[in-house]
Formats: C-alpha cells, sequence, structure tokens
C-alpha cells in the first residue's frame, strides 16, 4: 500500500477564515511532506518533517502552520491567508528522508477568496 | 545546492511507440537518488521510478526505464510503448540523502501528448 490521503480534495475560504489541511499515510514513512504547486510549476517545498520533528521550514510565512501530531499525521493549518495562496497542495511521505522515494496525496486545491 | 534540468518543449508521441524525456542534474553530493513523477491533470503525483547514485544498472519499471549516464548527469526517462493515459506532466527529480539537499527537488517538468 503507497496510498497517501490528504482531505479535503478542495477547499475555498475567505481571507478571515482558520481551515486545516489534513495528511495521512500507513505505510510506517518517518519523513512527511507538505508542498505547494501552482499551475504547469514543479511542487515547491514548504515543510519537511523526520520522525514527528520540523526539521526544515522554507521560509514559509506564518500564517501557514504546520503539525505533525503523530507518525501518520500531517496538518497544515492556514490562517489569514492571501488570494496568491491559492494553489495545489501536496502532502507526501518517505521512508526516511532523503534518497528515498516520495509518494503524495492527491493534493487539495486551496482556493483563497 | 542541486539543480534539475528539463528543457524540452512540449512533447508529442504517437500511440504505441517509445518517447524519451531529458533531464540532467547537477549536485556537489556524492550520494543521490534521481526519480520520475508523472502528474496527469487530476493533480496526483505519481512515482515511477528511482535510480540510485550507485546503481550500476539502469533501473526498470514495467514501460518505464531509466537511461542513467552518471557522467554525464543525465537521467533521461523512457517510455515505450505509449498509451493515451501517458498524457501528462512529467518531472524530474533528486535528492542528496543527508542535510539540506535531502529534500526532493523538481525540474519545471514537461508536458507530453499522446496521439492516437
Amino acid at each position: 500500500d503507497t496510498e497517501v490521503t490528504q482531505t479535503p480534495k478542495h477547499l475555498v475560504m475567505g481571507m478571515t477564515n482558520k481551515k486545516s489541511l489534513k495528511c495521512e499515510q500507513h505505510m510506517g514513512h518517518r519523513a512527511m511532506y507538505w508542498y505547494k504547486q501552482k499551475a504547469k510549476k514543479p511542487p515547491e517545498l514548504m515543510f519537511v518533517y523526520s520522525y514527528e520533528k520540523l526539521s526544515i521550514n522554507e521560509s514559509v510565512p506564518s500564517r501557514f502552520s504546520p503539525e505533525c501530531p503523530n507518525s501518520s499525521l500531517l496538518n497544515l493549518h492556514l490562517h489569514a491567508l492571501q488570494p496568491e495562496d491559492s494553489a495545489l497542495y501536496l502532502c507526501a511521505s518517505s521512508q526516511r528522508g532523503g534518497g528515498t522515494e516520495a509518494f503524495f496525496g492527491q493534493g487539495t486545491r486551496l482556493t483563497v477568496v | 545546492a542541486q539543480k534539475i534540468t528539463q528543457t524540452q518543449p512540449g512533447m508529442f508521441v504517437q500511440e504505441k511507440e517509445a518517447v524519451t524525456l531529458d533531464c540532467t542534474y547537477d549536485t556537489s553530493d556524492q550520494s543521490y537518488g534521481l526519480f520520475w513523477y508523472k502528474q496527469p491533470s487530476s493533480g496526483e503525483m505519481i512515482f515511477l521510478i528511482y535510480q540510485g547514485s550507485y546503481d550500476e544498472q539502469n533501473a526498470t519499471e514495467g514501460r518505464y526505464s531509466l537511461n542513467f549516464q552518471k557522467a554525464r548527469k543525465s537521467a533521461n526517462l523512457v517510455i515505450s510503448a505509449s498509451q493515451l493515459g501517458d498524457s501528462a506532466m512529467y518531472f524530474c527529480a533528486m535528492s542528496g540523502y543527508t542535510g539540506a539537499n535531502s529534500k526532493l527537488t523538481f525540474g519545471k517538468g514537461i508536458t507530453l501528448s499522446v496521439r492516437p
């Protein structure tokens, strides 16, 4: 099973809303990632969690707040977003950190209005 | 730092023919992994194939093979017997095993269209 599950698949939120994106994997992977992807562009890394600890933050604005409650779950809390934050948000996991293949979820298409 | 370069414009291939998607890379690491992903219009990023930098044989996965030329720093994807469902965006990516380069770095991608 190489499944990473993301919810919701689509999300429309206002600039004053607070929402959360959720990601779950049951492959025993110890590294989990959040990526942001604009149309026809490659994914951009936002955060990396390794063994449930935040190991990389790619200078992401504080209106994005990641959380790793346990080794299977990864959340991305959203607050006071801007329209330019509208994008596809992809979660991924890998067996360990670098050098191993990452498996992605189907993504959440976020629209900020 | 590591860098992936995909320079081909959109590619077209006739159904049932083979196609090669080019990828070159640059890294200061001695150990690294190279990956190809497929992204259909639905948005899901699908892992296709992996090549380790110390693997002497080219990786194969069904209709996908990776033509790994370490000295040239290239990792081209070959898709044999193209199918209509292969129409998608394809990303080449790499990551080192430790440190700052352990994150997955993507090329800009290439759009493949399979013609019936």
